[in-house]
């Protein structure tokens, strides 16, 4: 079956814009997280959701959204863009279960100047 | 608050050896501990999973094993090829939810035909 797609693969914006990425998850997988990674900070956990509402949240500001639709494909916003933002984006899909693999997709490479 | 740490340095060895890499945490008692591999500007691709009560679990040429004591994994690469030279990171569930993963930074290895 199709793996997990993002859209787009690159963007470029400037500081203050907003922008949007999406994610398609693996057919039949409810759960889509978001990562953000920086050679910095390595993979860090943005949010989590599953049928359309968000269970789990990480540490980031309250610029960095998300939504689920009822097909599960998920999107992030990220809005008033900083040049601190400039980062790969992962979504990861997983199935039911609990203790199971995260399937991610290539990443969206923001770069904000 | 929990904490992951995997060797920063680059793990250089020659194929046909065994590669092997440290996962250590701290603050935590995880139910179970993933492993996946990283190639530059891709996402993740999960390889392993060892539950608590699992001591050693191996999938062809890898080997995990987890020590709760320690609480550190070694994962393990036999007969190492120039093809497994990426970046390999440790995950861990959060406390409050399978689906919240935190990532340890990573080692990369290099494998020299």
């Amino acid at each position: 079956k199709a793996g997990v797609t993002q859209t787009p693969r690159y963007l470029i914006k400037t500081r203050g814009q907003q922008v949007t990425l999406s994610c398609s998850p693996i057919s039949g997988h409810r759960s889509v997280s978001w990562y953000q990674q920086t050679p910095g900070q390595g993979l860090q956990f943005l949010f989590e959701y599953f049928s359309e509402t968000q269970r789990n949240k990480g540490n980031f500001p309250g610029r960095f959204s998300g939504r689920q639709f009822s097909n599960s494909r998920s999107e992030m916003n990220v809005s008033t863009l900083e040049l601190g933002d400039s980062a790969l984006y992962l979504c990861a899909s997983a199935g039911t279960g609990g203790n199971t693999e995260a399937f991610f997709g290539q990443g969206t490479r923001l770069t904000v100047v | 608050s929990q904490k992951i740490e995997q060797n920063s340095e680059a793990l250089n060895i020659q194929e046909g050896k065994t590669a092997t890499l440290t996962c250590n945490y701290t603050n935590y008692s995880p139910a179970y501990l993933q492993w996946y591999r990283q190639d530059p500007g891709r996402g993740p691709v999960f390889l392993l999973l060892i539950r608590e009560n699992e001591k050693e679990k191996r999938k062809e040429r890898l080997k995990v094993t987890f020590d709760t004591t320690l609480k550190q994994s070694l994962f393990h690469i036999t007969a190492s090829q120039p093809a497994d030279s990426a970046t390999y990171l440790c995950a861990l569930p959060y406390m409050d939810s399978s689906y919240k993963l935190i990532f340890g930074s990573g080692t990369r290895l290099l494998v020299r035909p």
